[in-house]
């Protein structure tokens, strides 16, 4: 069956510029996440939806960054005045419930902010 | 907060040599473990987890990892490694009521023919 996507796979953008980066789940998957990863590092979590609400969002760096699922399926990830320091790959990752289901990940999308 | 550290950035071993990739973690609750594979360019994949039961948990491509409470461990194994198993590896916990899952910094694992 269909994994975890996402799009674009690239993207390139200036400084200050504002960015959409989609997620599209596992078919049936309430919850949804998104994480960062830096070169070199592993990821780290920004936010976390069941079903099209944000239950958690600590994650979440600063108020540039911001996420929605408004059909609680699709979500898209929000970045509003890009810096350099925003560029790293982006992951989103579904499961079934929350708890102990295991979280699927995408193949993420690499943002570059010149 | 729960927290993962990965002792080891680089792991090599010998084709049909055992592997071991190491893993010690820190919560203040029940410990949800998982082990993931990153291959170039590509998205992470779930290898194996321990939720609760035997400490002993098999998973995809012979992977297994042993839980050891006492020693907060959850190190990956496989008794026989193989080239295409060269990728990079991280592992996870979530402290059993939390929502974020901590990664460690990963160890790049090299089997060589």
């Amino acid at each position: 069956g269909a994994g975890v996507s996402q799009t674009p796979s690239n993207k390139v953008t200036e400084k200050g510029k504002y960015v959409e980066l989609r997620c599209d789940p596992i078919s049936g998957h309430t919850a949804l996440y998104w994480y960062r990863q830096s070169l070199g590092q592993g990821p780290e979590f920004l936010i976390y939806f069941q079903g099209t609400g944000a239950a958690d969002d600590s994650g979440l760096p600063n108020d540039r960054f911001f996420a929605v699922r408004p059909e609680g399926s699709v979500s898209t990830l929000k970045i509003q005045r890009t810096e350099r320091g925003d560029s790293a790959v982006y992951l989103c990752a579904s499961s079934l419930t929350r708890g102990t289901d295991t979280q699927y990940f995408g193949p993420g999308t690499r943002l570059t902010v010149l | 907060a729960q927290s993962v550290a990965q002792p080891e950035d680089q792991v090599n071993v010998a084709e049909g040599n055992p592997l071991t990739v190491k893993c010690t973690y820190s919560v203040s609750g029940n410990p949800y473990l998982f082990w993931y594979v990153q291959y170039p360019n590509r998205g992470l994949q779930f290898l194996l987890k321990y939720i609760t039961g035997d400490n002993l948990v098999k998973g995809s491509y012979g992977f297994e990892a042993e839980f050891n409470k006492s020693q907060t461990s959850f190190h990956l194994k496989k008794p026989s490694a193989l080239v295409s198993d060269s990728a990079l590896y991280f592992c996870a916990v979530r402290d059993g009521g939390n929502n974020d899952m901590r990664f460690g910094a990963g160890t790049r694992l090299t089997v060589k023919p």
